[in-house]
């Protein structure tokens, strides 16, 4: 089993839409939880970083941390077509230099 | 404005050769990595550096190398034994070399054969 799942897609919304992207992990020691955008041909930006289980909100973006169920989620209201990009979570352990990446899950915004 | 800068953007390399990747940061940031982006992978970890004169592999190291003199750089070079070295390159850095310290990116290279 992979340390951390993501579905590649590709997701296809209408403008306007909630969309949610999700990563599932398979170690329970990972306490860091980030979730990165990627634009084509650009580096990942850091969009939400979050280290407890729950929800932590920023604008139209909410993380979701369920670490009894080792499920991540990234939720976002109002979907824009300037949102469409690769979403990849990242997860790392408690003392540990590495981030564990998923494989991005590729989004479009339909206008 | 405060941020990390990759050059050069794009690089193509003859059979033989090796060449050097470059990676700047004006974060104040002691830690940085460096990730290799293949099509369908996730982002694998090559070198990271938490201090100056010191860097430790990652995950895929054969066929690379790295230096860290100054604490803004982190150069990477693609030796000629890496013998799949097309991929997108990403640099990174944090604040310190530890998990509760978020990594942020540079824009990448990409490196192909000619």
């Amino acid at each position: 089993q992979k340390e951390v799942e993501q579905d590649p897609g590709p997701l296809s919304v209408p403008e306007g839409a909630i969309v949610s992207l999700n990563c599932t992990y398979s170690n329970s020691a990972f306490q860091y939880f980030m979730w990165y955008r990627q634009y084509s041909r650009k580096g990942p930006e850091l969009l939400m970083y979050t280290y407890s289980s729950g929800n932590k909100e920023d604008g139209r973006f909410t993380a979701q941390v369920d670490k009894s169920s080792k499920y991540i989620s990234l939720f976002i209201r109002d979907s824009q077509p300037s949102d469409s990009a690769t979403y990849l979570c990242a997860i790392s352990g408690a003392g540990s230099y590495q981030l564990t990446f998923g494989k991005g899950t590729k989004l479009s915004v339909i206008p | 404005d405060g941020g990390i800068t990759q050059s050069p953007k794009y690089l193509f390399r003859k059979e033989g050769q090796n060449v050097t990747l470059s990676c700047e940061q004006n974060l104040n940031h002691d830690a940085m990595y460096w990730y290799r982006q293949d099509p369908g992978q996730g982002l694998r970890l090559i070198y990271y550096s938490q201090i100056v004169n010191d860097f430790q592999k990652g995950d895929i190291a054969e066929g690379y190398s790295v230096s860290r003199e100054k604490k803004e750089s982190f150069p990477l070079t693609v030796t000629s034994a890496q013998k799949n070295p097309t991929a997108f390159y990403l640099c990174a850095s944090s604040i310190g070399g530890r998990s509760n310290q978020p990594q942020h990116f540079g824009d990448g290279t990409r490196l192909s054969i000619l």
